[in-house]
């Protein structure tokens, strides 16, 4: 089965700081890999997404995830986080079994940013 | 385009009951899911539509089902009700090209539901 696996419940953050959301994943064949975000009382949101190609993903309000097979590791990213980043973040996996387009959630990480 | 939109946004219903949950997907989105957020369990996947058609399931009991009409508008029904099916219950579409997979998906805001 595919899995995902967010180890951090939270990650604190000073503003204008890198931020690093941990993702690691375990899938059978070639993972197909996301990132979602979401904000109080609201649904989820799309970020980015990994099928092939670069290692490197860039996606929507300037993160971007690294895939490393090596170390089944799709980590979010952002070189200088914003306030407004706080939000909870979501990494997934699309999942092969039965078809269709079902995507296997991990846990989540709350990410805080102080100023 | 309209975003994916859930009716009713929050719910109050005793044990014993069953409920109805609405979800409009974007224009031209084929594809609708349903998916249980909680607390403990985190995002738990219900299942999923395709014109018309439930082409996959999550592991929740018969109580939960849901459908799709020709319009892609689904529904998700859950009988029965239970203390523990308190939860968020989100709706995604996604836009499915022919040969295409894994398209992002666009979720709804929710509905709360919350069982007495």
């Amino acid at each position: 089965a595919q899995s995902v696996a967010q180890p951090e419940d939270q990650v604190n953050v000073a503003e204008g700081n890198p931020l690093t959301v941990k993702c690691t994943y375990s899938v059978s064949g070639n993972p197909y890999l996301f990132w979602y975000v979401q904000y109080p009382n609201r649904g989820l949101q799309f970020l980015l997404k990994y099928i092939t190609g670069d290692n490197l993903v860039k996606g929507s309000y300037g993160f971007e995830a690294e895939f490393n097979k090596s170390q089944t590791s799709f980590h979010l990213k952002k070189p200088s986080a914003l306030v407004s980043d706080s939000a909870l973040y979501f990494c997934a996996v699309r999942d092969l079994t039965g078809g269709g387009n079902k995507l296997t959630f991990g846990t989540g990480t709350q990410l805080k940013v102080e100023l | 385009k309209a975003g994916v939109t859930q009716t009713p946004r929050y719910l109050i219903k005793t044990r014993g009951q069953q409920v109805t949950l609405s979800c409009s997907p974007i224009s031209g989105h084929r594809s609708v899911s349903w998916y249980q957020q909680t607390p403990g369990q985190g995002l738990q996947f219900l299942f999923e539509y395709f014109s018309e058609t439930q082409r996959n399931k999550g592991n929740f009991p018969g109580r939960f089902s849901g459908r799709q009409f020709s319009n892609s508008r689904s529904e998700m029904n859950v009988s029965t009700l239970e203390l523990g099916d308190s939860a968020l219950y989100l709706c995604a579409s996604s836009f499915v090209a022919r040969g295409s997979t894994n398209e992002k998906l666009f979720f709804g805001s929710g509905t709360q539901l919350s069982v007495l």
